[in-house]
């Protein structure tokens, strides 16, 4: 199975509270996360990333937090807005395939869904 | 910003013909991957590339091929398209490195009937 899933497949909120997105992950090796969020009928577009150095990066309205002794990875998003309605994806970049790096392995995604 | 674009964005297909789908990406990356995305299944990769000419088989190769004769092109072709082969194909592209964030193109749906 994968090394990277996430808790919950679904996630509602209403607009303006803040949302939270979890990721377990397997490998304690992995050294790069990264979220993607995927609107409908769309490619993934990147959020944010971090590295295993750090445990906590924030962007615009995102946050990243990484817990290295749990494995847990999650996505916090400030006052959620209608256009953050989405399925979001972590990933965690890996070593395989003999050794060429660059191959991310994905999460099946949360839906997040916000209410007006 | 990086632009990854692919050839369709919909296309329908007969079982047994042979399909093309074109990926093109203007950062100069080394790496480009094609994925099926699927309900429930996730991202599957299924082929990609480090290098021009340089082609690994992911984790559901098969039924596929590849082609990069270019380092901003990346092929995927369909021998003989069967109806299980209906998907989302996202293509990516990238850099080498402990940091590898892939950048996704806006995906082509192929329906195979």
């Amino acid at each position: 199975g994968e090394s990277v899933g996430l808790h919950l497949p679904t996630l509602s909120v209403q607009e303006g509270d803040n949302s939270i997105i979890n990721c377990a992950y397997s490998n304690s090796a992995s050294d790069y996360f990264i979220w993607y969020k995927q609107e409908s009928g769309k490619g993934p577009q990147f959020i944010i990333d971090i590295r295993s150095n750090m445990d906590k990066r924030q962007g615009q309205r995102v946050t990243v937090l990484l817990n290295k002794t749990v494995k847990h990875l999650s996505l916090q998003i400030a006052a959620t807005q209608p256009g953050d309605s989405a399925v979001y994806f972590c990933a965690e970049n890996m070593t395989r395939y003999g050794g060429s790096q660059g191959n991310l392995i994905f999460g099946k995604g949360t839906k997040l869904s916000v209410k007006p | 910003d990086v632009k990854v674009t692919q050839s369709s964005r919909y296309l329908v297909k007969r079982t047994g013909e042979k399909v093309f789908l074109e990926c093109v990406q203007d950062m100069d990356h080394e790496n480009m991957f094609w994925y099926r995305q699927d309900p429930g299944l996730g991202l599957r990769l299924i082929y990609f590339s480090y290098d021009v000419k340089m082609k690994e088989k992911g984790d559901i190769p098969e039924g596929y091929s590849v082609s990069r004769e270019k380092k901003e092109r990346f092929s995927l072709i369909l021998e003989s398209a069967s109806t299980n082969q209906t998907s989302m194909y996202l293509c990516a592209s990238g850099t080498s490195g402990v940091t590898d964030t892939q950048y996704f193109g806006p995906g082509t749906r192929l329906t195979v009937l």
